[in-house]
């Protein structure tokens, strides 16, 4: 079936230092991949997107690119700030018969200090 | 606005109370979604509508009864809950009901539920 794998953490970086968030998946079809960042006692907000093969997302000075060839999607920022800290969740998104299920991963925290 | 809201913030019950969690868009998104997440875990899927109709229902158990009444609100009615049910309840609303995956997910800021 269709999954998620991301590398789990907690992970902890200073600040100005480099991030990268491992995600690969497993699905059939061509799923659109996500990254969504949940900061304390918040919801989950949408971080960036990739809708197919070779498209890089990038917002705040995140990017990810989807890799079809290695499944992967993999998160990353040059120069993380303390305001960074939250949980990060990569996801795939698949049509079903009348609705796009998510499929989420485990999630990766990071904590970033002064 | 893209925005979705949910009340209350927060929401402690007895097993054998009743409420009923709100959630509310603006955006005119026409597929609404009820999750729940335990701490340091991803959302689960509850339930889905699509134009107003419940599409999917993941298996919850009949204390959670949820109703669209337009295409702008989402009710989660709560019945006789047990402890495990306490969780973060988390409503989000997509664009377009099977829209190739390609929409995401607004959601709203959540129902910390605890029931004691």
């Amino acid at each position: 079936g269709d999954s998620v794998t991301q590398m789990e953490g907690p992970v902890t970086l200073s600040e100005e230092a480099f991030l990268t968030i491992n995600c690969t998946y497993t699905a059939t079809g061509y799923p659109s991949l996500f990254w969504y960042v949940q900061y304390p006692g918040e919801g989950l907000q949408l971080l960036l997107k990739a809708t197919k093969a070779d498209d890089k997302g990038s917002n705040k000075g995140f990017e990810a690119t989807y890799r079809k060839e290695t499944t992967s999607f993999h998160l990353e920022k040059g120069s993380v700030q303390v305001s960074d800290s939250a949980v990060y969740f990569c996801a795939l998104s698949v049509t079903k018969t009348s609705y796009d299920k998510v499929i989420f991963g485990p999630g990766t925290s990071l904590s970033v200090i002064p | 606005d893209t925005e979705v809201t949910q009340t209350p913030k927060h929401l402690v019950m007895g097993m054998t109370n009743k409420k009923s969690l709100k959630c509310e868009q603006h955006m005119g998104h026409r597929a609404m979604y009820w999750y729940k997440q335990k701490a340091k875990k991803p959302p689960e899927l509850m339930f889905v509508y699509s134009y107003e109709k419940l599409s999917i229902n993941e298996s919850v158990p009949s204390r959670f009864s949820p109703e669209c009444p337009n295409s702008s609100l989402l009710n989660l009615h709560l019945h006789a809950l047990q402890p495990e049910d306490s969780a973060l309840y988390l409503c989000a609303s997509s664009q377009v009901p099977g829209g190739m995956g390609r929409y995401e997910q607004y959601f709203g800021p959540g129902t910390r539920l605890t029931v004691t």
